[in-house]
């Protein structure tokens, strides 16, 4: 039972570097998300989407683009990161019922 | 703005005590959820809660939804060591469900103390 799989758990990026985060489910779900979460608070949305081809901003899409080429990957890209970005990102895919969480990429940007 | 609003922030209670975490919204929802997250992990959904009066218990835990009011509980009954987390509660956005976008609260830290 895999679930929602994220990878890498931990990345350090320069300033101005870009990377792509990694995110597949195994559940057939259309619906996955990219939330992120700074230290003491809660998720917020950056990015989501209702299935292959489709996908909408959240509450912080900015510095962030997404790609939902098929069910089962949702990458985020982070072009030329900085500093405000330095977080804990989290996949989720969900059933309509419940969202089922990855186990986060905790990010760095110094 | 939408506001998913928690209180308190921070909770140390004795084990063995009963305490209530608090969670006001302040859009139409009808949907609103629980979640539980230990230090360094990821989410552990509690509770779904999908109408107006909605009750779910699970052991210790029992969360309440009152959409009127635009506020959910969460309550805590003889508080073990083990239920030190911090919780979040997240309310669904999307027009009946339909996109399952949910927006979190800042959460609680609850410290149980023996």
């Amino acid at each position: 039972n895999a679930g929602v799989t994220q990878t890498p758990k931990f990345r350090i990026l320069k300033i101005g570097q870009s990377m792509t985060l990694q995110c597949t489910q195994d559940m057939n779900h259309n619906y996955m998300y990219w939330y992120r979460q700074d230290p003491g608070m809660g998720l917020k949305l950056i990015y989501y989407s209702v299935g292959a081809g489709i996908t909408d901003k959240g509450e912080v899409p900015n510095g962030y683009n997404v790609s939902r080429s098929t069910t089962e990957d949702f990458p985020l890209r982070l072009e030329l990161a900085a500093p405000s970005q330095t977080s804990v990102y989290f996949c989720a895919s969900s059933d309509l019922e419940k969202l089922f969480f990855g186990s986060g990429t905790q990010l760095s940007v110094l | 703005e939408l506001k998913v609003e928690q209180n308190p922030l921070f909770l140390s209670m004795q084990e063995g005590k009963n305490y209530t975490i608090y969670c006001n919204y302040s859009t139409t929802s009808d949907r609103l959820y629980w979640y539980r997250q230990d230090p360094g992990k990821s989410l552990e959904s509690l509770f779904v809660l999908l109408s107006n009066g909605a009750v779910k218990q699970e052991g210790r835990l029992m969360a309440s939804l009152d959409t009127k009011a635009r506020l959910s509980t969460l309550h805590i009954t003889a508080a073990v060591h083990d239920l030190s987390a911090t919780y979040f509660c997240a309310v669904d956005i999307s027009r009946g469900g339909a996109t399952n976008k949910l927006i979190f609260g800042t959460g609680t830290l609850l410290a149980v103390q023996p």
